[in-house]
């Protein structure tokens, strides 16, 4: 089965750029989207296909797309964006969709 | 403004059934292709199902075709999720979410509601 892998962890201190990966053998061809998850509470979507950002969401948060990685950066982190990041995508013909394992962005 | 409500949930033997709900309002249900993601406790995301906004094509994950069936009402604006011959494993919490699309943009889980519990335990 499709699989999207992420590392279990970044830590930044506040003010650095904390960039968080995803790997997935059809992101070349299936966009990427991105999740925040604090703790106890529903996810928000931060980015969707590969670079966009919805509206209300703060324009630290970006995303690229290269190859098999996508990339989910936040520049300038702030203790406010200490929370699970989850990556999100489909298989090469669409009928599965998937998680990435997640990332715990630590932020002190 | 958009609402997502989950409602269903709770604790049911292993092999057992139960019957998720979710409720929308404040959109045109109909419009939107729809989907159930679980998270078990002190795990990551999975994705389980999709359901297109007519209710035409629908997608499951591995872990849950055969046992779980997705469904729509779109009179009622409600999505379902019949979960059956539950395991152990299937302990989560159990969120719906809109998926956010036209005819030029996907915008991905752009909703979710706040989720409802499931525990399958003896």
């Amino acid at each position: 089965s499709y699989e999207l892998t992420q590392p279990p962890s970044v830590s930044v201190s506040p003010g650095q750029t904390a960039r968080i990966t995803c790997s997935g053998d059809a992101l070349p061809k299936k966009y990427a989207y991105w999740y925040q998850q604090k703790s106890g509470q529903a996810p928000v979507l931060v980015i969707y296909e590969d670079t966009k950002r919805p509206s209300g969401i703060p324009g630290r948060f970006s995303g690229s797309s290269s190859g098999t990685m996508a990339t989910l950066t936040l520049s300038g982190a702030q203790v406010d964006d200490e929370a699970d990041y989850y990556c999100y995508s489909a298989d090469a013909n669409g009928d599965h969709r998937v998680f990435g394992g997640g990332t715990k962005l630590t932020v002190l | 403004e958009v609402h997502l409500v989950e409602s269903g949930g709770g604790l049911v033997q292993p092999g057992g059934s139960l019957r998720l709900s979710c409720a929308g309002s404040g959109f045109t249900f109909s419009s939107y292709e729809m989907n159930w993601v679980r998270q078990a406790p002190g795990k990551g995301l999975e994705w389980v199902s999709y359901i297109s906004g007519a209710g035409y094509t629908i997608y499951y994950a591995d872990s849950v075709k055969g046992r779980f069936t997705i469904s729509r009402d779109n009179a009622q604006n409600s999505l379902f999720l019949q979960l059956n011959s539950l395991r152990v494993d299937d302990t989560a919490i159990y969120y719906c979410a809109r998926e956010g699309a036209n005819d030029y943009t996907n915008y991905g889980l752009d909703y979710w509601g706040q989720g409802t519990l499931v525990t399958v335990s003896s």
